[in-house]
């Protein structure tokens, strides 16, 4: 299976900072992944597809980059509706797995 | 609009089989494949598998192989999920999920879960 590893795991920042998180696979998953936000008792929030898509009415503040083994998610200004946890997960390879997560909590 | 709404909480004994609906409405629905996710509470998102309400064809996670059966009919379009053998490790919320255009697995609608519970 491709492993997603996600870093940091966890990190603490407050409203109107810029953070990244980076999603690293174990073998190449060429621009097939994709990055959730995860929030209590709702379902995951697509953000990003194929790396660095938006899908419709997901804010600009939003931006994914990468190919290949490493990518990364940023968000620039930070607004009280995104902590929660994100995932990223890869669709080229069957299982379609996903990142362990990177919990983002305030400051 | 695309709405995925899945059947209500259970609770099942240890052995025990259990099935999730996934009733759509709003597209196509052959022309999008239903990927299946969980979540294990206090873990993070699990890939369960997908199938195609169009040609019927599934991939399931290997981990879930020979336990999981994942169905459609088209006729009310509804997609299902059926897992066997049920274990207390396989209390999780489970939820279907629609793919963002017919030849990704980015999943963009999502149901709203559905908490099954094993417990003796």
């Amino acid at each position: 299976d491709t492993q997603l590893t996600q870093s940091p795991s966890s990190l603490s920042a407050s409203i109107g900072d810029r953070v990244s998180i980076i999603c690293r696979s174990s073998q190449t998953v060429n621009a097939y992944l994709h990055w959730y936000l995860h929030k209590p008792g709702r379902a995951p929030k697509l953000l990003v597809y194929a790396a660095s898509n938006l899908p419709s009415g997901v804010p600009s503040r939003f931006r994914g980059s990468g190919s290949g083994t490493t990518f990364t998610l940023t968000i620039s200004g930070l607004q009280p509706e995104d902590f929660g946890t994100y995932y990223c997960q890869q669709s080229h390879r069957l299982p379609h797995t996903f990142g362990q997560g990177t919990i983002l909590d305030i400051k | 609009q695309v709405q995925l709404v899945q059947s209500g909480a259970e609770v099942k004994k240890p052995g025990a089989s259990v099935k999730v609906s996934c009733k759509t409405s709003g597209y196509t629905f052959t022309s999008y494949n239903v990927n299946w996710v969980r979540q294990v509470t206090g873990q993070g998102l699990e890939w369960m598998g997908r199938m195609s309400p169009n040609s019927g064809s599934t991939d399931y996670a290997q981990k879930f192989q020979g336990r999981v059966t994942m169905s459609s009919d088209t006729s009310t379009r509804t997609a299902y999920m059926e897992l066997h053998g049920l274990r207390s490790d396989d209390t999780a919320i489970y939820y279907c999920a629609r793919s963002t255009s017919p030849d990704s697995s980015a999943s963009l609608f999502w149901g709203q879960g559905t908490l099954i519970i094993v417990s003796s």
